[in-house]
């Protein structure tokens, strides 16, 4: 079945302690993006990446790093975390072929972060 | 610049009647624009997708949308509504056919009634 998983699904954790969230996809997709959801914000880009060792910097990036070291993993790490990153994220991939802007890109089922 | 801006936050229906959910968006060139739907605790799902081609677009589950260029609006509509819709809906405008990167609407919340 062609999925995103994401890892973990829930997690709840203190102010500084470093944590990565993982995500994998199975469809040999070229293009994998990470979003926060915030109430009344709708979805807001992080870092996305074309390719394999191609990341950038989308919307609110602040407080994230990321890596491509493969095309099936884009993990999203959050070295120091604070409580303003207390949110829902997902992770998105889609083809590169033909126009990039018309592929419909494919969702995780989320990861809930709460950091106190 | 690229917006999209979905008029209604929250839609409340009757079961058996139409849904309309309104999109407006804002692009400097042809857009692609997508309606996702997000069922509670889970990942955003594609409805259907505009790139271009057909202006009224078929999507899965009765969904349907049409572009109005004119109008610069999309908005999503299904003859009867089911119990199985009420769920978050997204419309999302392309940014850039180069990034991939995706402008979302504030999303619209449907409740539909028994």
């Amino acid at each position: 079945e062609a999925q995103v998983t994401q890892n973990p699904r829930y997690l709840i954790t203190v102010t500084g302690k470093k944590l990565t969230v993982t995500c994998s996809q199975n469809m040999n997709h070229e293009y994998m993006s990470w979003y926060r959801q915030d109430p009344g914000l709708g979805l807001r880009q992080i870092y996305y990446s074309m390719n394999v060792e191609v990341t950038d910097k989308g919307d609110v990036p602040e407080g994230y790093k990321v890596s491509r070291k493969e095309k099936r993993n884009f993990p999203l790490i959050l070295e120091s975390p604070s409580p303003n990153q207390t949110s829902l994220y997902f992770c998105a991939s889609s083809s590169n072929l033909d126009r990039l802007g018309n592929q419909p890109q494919h969702f995780g089922d989320g990861t809930r972060l709460s950091i106190l | 610049a690229q917006s999209v801006t979905q008029l209604d936050s929250h839609v409340s229906v009757s079961e058996g009647t139409p849904v309309l959910l309104r999109c407006n968006y804002s692009s400097s060139y042809s857009p692609s624009l997508f309606w996702y739907v997000q069922h509670p605790n889970k990942g955003l799902q594609l409805l259907l997708k505009y790139t271009s081609a057909a202006t009224l677009v078929k999507g899965i589950n009765g969904f349907e949308a049409e572009f109005k260029k004119s109008e610069t609006s999309f908005h999503l509509t299904k003859p009867s509504a089911h119990m199985s819709d009420a769920a978050e809906y997204f419309c999302v405008v392309t940014v850039s056919s180069n990034t991939g990167k995706l402008i979302f609407g504030q999303g619209t919340t449907l409740q539909v009634k028994p």
